[in-house]
Order: C-alpha cells, then structure tokens, then sequence
C-alpha cells in the first residue's frame, strides 16, 4: 500500500518568515495530493490539494507543489502568523476506484510572535 | 448542515469493555471513515464505507467492527477493549472517493484503564 514520509516533525519560525514542510509517497499511481491543518483540540481541515496535473497551486499566503518524478510534493507559507500555529499532515491517494487517503505523520508548526 | 457529528467526545472505559462510536452525516456522502490518531503517529485508517451495506478494513482494523445500514450512519464498535485502543477516534465522509476531500467529525478521545 501506499506510505507517505513527512518531514519535519516540528518547525519554529519567526512571525514573517517562511515555512516548508515536505512530503514523499511511495504508490507511483497517487496522484491526489492534499494538506490539512489541525489546531489543539480541533478537527483537521483542508486548506489546499493538488492533483497530478498540476505542478504547483497558490492560495494567498499558502502554495502546493509536486514533483511526480520524484515523488514528493511539499506546503509552503509565507508571511508567518501565529495564528497559522498547528499540525499539519500531507495525505496521498488515488482517483480511481475505492480511494481512501494516507496520512503522514503531521509536523507542529509553531510560529512566535 | 451540521456536517458530521460524532458522539461521545470523551469517554473512559476499563479493559474488556465495550462500547459503540457513533458517526452521522447529513450532506448525503456515499463514502464514511474512521481513523484513529495517536501522538506523532499521523492518522491511520481503521475501516471505510463507500455506501450503505458496503465495508472495508483500513491499515488497522483489528479489536473494530463497524456496519453501515443507512447513508447517514457510520457506528465503529469496539469490543473487549484493550489499552492500545487509547487514542482520538475521528470519523469523516466525503461526496465519493477521497479526491472530494473529507470532511472530519470533532473526534471521539478514548481512554481505556
């Protein structure tokens, strides 16, 4: 079955800087790709997917690229705000069939003011 | 729309027990979830459902069961708990496959002594 590696498992930035937190599969046959972000307590939540005829994808502060031929795809932030403090997992499947997704392992992010 | 609900949110059970999960939906998904999430350790599929009468095991299946009679409803039943059960339980649906995205319940957190 599919397994996705996620790296790292806790980030520190400084309130306006940069965040990248990277993400590899195994199963060559995945080809939807999507992040969630989870706060202490809550649910996890969508906040962007990327397939696989798409190679990189934006949304306002937040971006989402994938590389196929090597099989990672990574979640980028820019402009840091406390408020994006939480844990984010990347998750893999396919589109075919009975798709259900793998989650990696999720990575703390914890922006200081 | 309340989306998905689960009930209990928390619960304390003694080994051996058992006790029922519920999952209820009301945006008419075919496909339903659970996953259970322990620290560090990402999200793992225990079984899914891709309409009613029709189940399948995840990644960890074993100690569950779960039955789908209704489009809605989606219970995960575990008997004779057992200590490695101790965990977050969340359940979540989506419209079809998992390329639809999920939308995730509030979680279930579950302690077993």
């Amino acid at each position: 079955g599919e397994n996705v590696e996620q790296h790292p498992s806790t980030l520190s930035v400084q309130e306006g800087d940069s965040a990248v937190i990277k993400c590899t599969y195994s199963d060559s046959a995945s080809n939807y790709f999507p992040w969630y972000k989870q706060e202490l307590g809550k649910r996890p939540q969508l906040i962007i997917d990327i397939r696989s005829n798409v190679g990189e994808k934006k949304d306002q502060r937040i971006a989402v690229t994938l590389n196929k031929t090597a099989k990672h795809f990574s979640l980028h932030i820019t402009e840091t705000q406390p408020e994006d403090s939480a844990v984010y997992f990347c998750a893999a499947s396919k589109d075919s069939g009975y798709s259900t997704l793998t989650f990696g392992k999720g990575t703390m992010l914890l922006v200081s003011p | 729309n309340a989306g998905v609900t689960q009930t209990p949110k928390f619960r304390i059970l003694k080994i051996g027990q058992s006790m029922t999960l519920q999952c209820t939906q009301d945006m008419n998904h075919n496909y339903m979830y659970w996953y259970r999430q322990d620290p560090g350790m990402g999200l793992k599929l225990i079984y899914y459902s891709v309409g009613a009468g029709i189940t399948d095991k995840g990644e960890v299946p074993n100690g569950y069961n779960v039955s789908r009679s209704t489009t809605e409803d989606f219970p995960l039943r575990l008997e004779l708990a057992a200590p490695s059960q101790t965990s977050v339980y969340f359940c979540a649906s989506s419209l079809e496959g998992a390329v639809y995205g999920y939308t995730f319940g509030s979680g279930t957190r579950l302690t077993v002594v």
